[in-house]
């Protein structure tokens, strides 16, 4: 079955600097990959997904490339907030079915 | 997005005892799917909701531990049976899923069993 490996666990990052979190995925079917953002005692919020037949997506500060080739994808915050800090989850799946996530990154912005 | 609803929120269970979660959506939702998280860890799928006939669980799970229903298209239960503290999670419902649609997660019950 599909294997997805997140890194890094943790991330700090100073206030208005750039963030990026790596995701690599095992199966080569996978085709969709959703990123999820879970501030402390919350549900996880989709916050952007891209699918196999795009390279690169950008939503406002976010941005998530994927290369299919090597089997990785990214998470990439620009002018990082303190609204930014939460635990990020990275996922792969086939066409939504059945996600599976990566262990999540911490990510902390430094004011 | 659906809007996802579910019940409890929150609870503390003693050993042996089970509990029945709700996932109620405001429309009706090909797909539904339970996960669980572990305090401090990320979201593993248990199973997923099957309208109509039994649920499909994933490596690990069973059914005589996490009794699943799916009597229609806008509501599921999940069960923790004869729980221990090895249980104590957040229990996620989700939707969504198909083709073009995306997974959408539920406000979660916080599990603490002592």
């Amino acid at each position: 079955g599909e294997n997805v490996e997140q890194h890094p666990s943790t991330l700090s990052v100073q206030e208005g600097d750039s963030a990026v979190i790596k995701c690599t995925y095992s199966d080569s079917a996978s085709n969709y990959f959703p990123w999820y953002k879970q501030e402390l005692g919350k549900r996880p919020q989709l916050i952007i997904d891209i699918r196999s037949n795009v390279g690169e997506k950008k939503d406002q500060r976010i941005a998530v490339t994927l290369n299919k080739t090597a089997k990785h994808f990214s998470l990439h915050i620009t002018e990082t907030q303190p609204e930014d800090s939460a635990v990020y989850f990275c996922a792969a799946s086939q066409y939504g079915n059945k996600l599976v996530f990566g262990a999540g990154t911490i990510l902390r912005v430094k004011s | 997005s659906a809007v996802i609803s579910q019940k409890p929120s929150r609870d503390i269970c003693q050993r042996g005892t089970s509990l029945t979660i709700q996932c109620q959506v405001d429309s009706q939702v090909t797909m539904m799917f339970w996960y669980r998280q572990q305090p401090g860890q990320s979201l593993t799928l248990i199973a997923t909701a099957n309208q109509g006939s039994e649920a499909t669980y994933e490596s690990g799970f069973v059914i005589d531990k996490f009794p699943i229903s799916r009597p229609n298209l806008t509501f599921s239960t999940l069960t923790v049976s004869n729980m221990s503290p090895e249980d104590s999670s957040i229990y996620l419902c989700s939707v969504g899923g198909d083709v073009n649609e995306k997974l959408f997660f539920g406000s979660g019950t916080q599990l603490s069993v002592l």
